[in-house]
This record gives C-alpha cells, structure tokens and sequence, in this order.
C-alpha cells in the first residue's frame, strides 16, 4: 500500500514570497491533515478536511496560508507572503473515518531566509 | 480543547535496559484514543503503540508496552531491551472519539538518546 505522498522535500525562499506544497494521501482516507512542526516542537494542527469540506481551521493564519482540497483526494498548503517564523516542517496525514490511526508523510521541510 | 503534556524533552538509556516516557493529557472526554509516535531524523512519524481509552488493559506491542491510568490522564511509554534504533523523538498524542471532529493533538516531545 502507497503511503502518504509529500512534495518538495525541500523548499528554501525568501521572506513575501510565496510557495506550495503538495499532499497525496493513502487511497481512500477521507480525513486529511496539515500540521506545522517548528524544530524542537511538536505537530501543530493546521487545518483539518473531512473529504473536501473543513473541519477545523481554527489554527491557520488564514492572512497569509491558504489550502484545499479539490475532489476529496490531493490537497496543496500555500504561504503568501512568507515570514521568517513559517520556518518549519509541514506534515501531512491522513486516516480513514471511523479508524483511529493516522499515517503521515516525509514532510516538507520550508526554510524562510 | 485538549492538551497533552511531556514534561521530559530529554531522555537516555543505555543499550538492552528500560526506559519510561511520561505523558498526561487534559480532555473531559470519556472516550478517545491515545498514541505514541516515534519521529527519527528522516522526519517520517511512524506510530508505535494505541491505546483506547474505553479498554483498561494495557497495550503492549512486541518491546513496547503502555501504562494507561484513566482516572490519572496519565499515559507513559515503557520500552523494554532498548536497541540503538529506537533512538528517535517520541510524541504522545490524543485523538477525539467517532462522531467528534477528531482532531489529533501532539505533546512536545521527548527526545530519546541510546546509548551502547
């Protein structure tokens, strides 16, 4: 079974400008999740899809980040403009409804200079 | 909202000895899950052990094992015959019930050293 799909691995920009990354969840996990984990931290949840609907977004600086999920399946993550605090490494994830266990990508890891 | 603590950020032990992680969490929840995901270098989360909060025997999988205290919110990870792979950062998360919006909220960490 494919795992979850993340690309770059790698993204280095300088500050105000802007960049996406991209999300290929396991086939068939209607849940998928973007967290932000900045170096000697934990995850931090982002945003949350049920399918292609939100459920909780609560935790996106929705000035500057943006994401979706068109058709339920692929999801992009934007950053416009970037700030030198969005240094971090971007998880994906993504589980089945009505099973606990979410599995994860590589992660993008973004560098802001 | 829910909260999970690791008051630990560094932890060591030497090769083939045991070691406990600690991990206690705040929710009014009667029923969730708990986890334990171990994070090496490579970045990639691989999940180690779950817990379900409805179930009070311990899980245990193959060197791991859990110390679940429900009244306590309390969830600590032993590792047993510690091997120089295990080497990695672990993270306790929680995870609502079905029917929730089941988000999956992380501690912060503790960063697990080998030593042989």
């Amino acid at each position: 079974e494919a795992g979850v799909a993340q690309s770059p691995r790698y993204k280095i920009i300088e500050k105000r400008q802007s960049v996406a990354f991209w999300c290929n969840p396991i086939s068939g996990h209607a849940t998928l999740y973007w967290y932000q984990q900045i170096l000697g931290q934990g995850p931090k949840l982002l945003i949350q899809f049920q399918n292609n609907g939100v459920v909780d977004d609560s935790q996106l600086p929705k000035d500057r980040f943006s994401a979706e999920r068109l058709k339920g399946v692929d999801s992009t993550l934007k950053i416009q403009p970037a700030k030198l605090e969005d240094s971090a490494v971007y998880l994906c994830a993504s589980s089945l409804v009505e099973n606990t266990e979410a599995f994860f990508g590589q992660g993008t890891r973004l560098t802001v200079v | 909202a829910q909260t999970v603590t690791q008051s630990q950020p560094e932890m060591s032990v030497q090769e083939a000895e045991t070691v406990t992680l600690s991990c206690t969490y705040d929710t009014s929840e009667s029923d969730y899950y708990l986890f334990w995901y171990k994070q090496p270098p490579s970045r990639q989360m691989i999940l180690v052990i779950r817990q379900e909060a409805y179930k009070q025997q311990n899980a245990t999988e193959n060197r791991f094992s859990v110390n679940f205290q429900k009244a306590a919110k309390s969830f600590s990870l032993k590792i047993s015959d510690s091997q120089l792979g295990d080497a990695a950062m672990y993270f306790c998360a929680y995870r609502s019930a079905p029917g929730s919006a089941r988000q999956l909220t992380f501690g912060s960490g503790t960063q697990l050293t080998v030593l042989p």
